[in-house]
């Protein structure tokens, strides 16, 4: 199984600063078809995961663009420009280049 | 809009069995792959099993394998996960998550929690 790692796992941020989140894979999450699905989710506190970017760098539809993934291979990180209060949660990177899918610790992102 | 409604929680003694349901709508059923993921109180996400669109194919996580069993009907818009054999350690809130190519999970459903005890 391909082994998701995150840092770091609580990131206590001031409203307004920007927020990282890196996130390693045990081994390349570059699919034969040549993509990589490295996806990102957040949980708001007591609701579902909910998809935020897609194949390292795509926002879905309605994720502000102050969200952003970058990365190739096994690295990858997702970056908030500006933390808003709404962003508070715990966010989870997660692969879907092969089975089983796998999923980070999760890092809890929190205000200062 | 998509929604997902997952079914079939409760509480459950050790060794029993279970079927959690989730009622899609929305979109065309039968085109996307379906999956469970659970979360164990307090804890991360675990993925469970998948199917794909017509139901030829599934795969489960090695802790589920020969237990659970998921299956669609494509007619009803439904998936279930049949559940055999539980333990304690299946207490979670079990997720429908429809499974986008190239997205992965996608559209999450609010879920549905089981707790294992006796």
């Amino acid at each position: 199984d391909i082994v998701m790692t995150q840092t770091p796992l609580s990131s206590p941020v001031t409203l307004g600063q920007p927020a990282s989140i890196s996130c390693r894979s045990s081994q390349s999450l570059v699919h034969s078809d040549g993509n990589t699905y490295l996806n990102w989710l957040q949980q708001r506190p007591g609701q579902p995961p909910r998809l935020l970017i897609y194949k390292i760098s795509n926002r879905l539809s309605g994720v502000p663009d102050r969200f952003s993934g970058s990365g190739a291979g096994t690295d990858f990180t997702l970056k908030i420009s500006r933390v808003e209060a709404e962003d508070v949660g715990v966010y989870y990177c997660t692969q879907a280049t092969q089975f089983p899918y796998t999923f980070g610790q999760g890092t809890k992102l929190e205000i200062k | 809009e998509v929604q997902l409604v997952e079914s079939g929680g409760g509480l459950f003694q050790p060794g029993g069995s279970l079927r959690l349901s989730c009622a899609a709508s929305g979109f065309t059923f039968s085109r996307w792959w379906m999956h469970w993921v659970r979360q164990a109180p307090g804890k991360g996400l675990l993925w469970v099993s998948y199917i794909n669109g017509d139901g030829s194919r599934a795969t489960y996580a090695d802790s589920v394998r020969g237990r659970f069993t998921i299956s669609r009907d494509n007619a009803e818009n439904t998936v279930h996960l049949q559940m055999h054999s539980l333990r304690a350690e299946d207490t979670a809130v079990y997720y429908c998550v429809r499974g986008g190519s190239g997205t992965g999970l996608e559209n999450w459903g609010q879920g549905t929690p089981v707790t294992v005890s006796s």
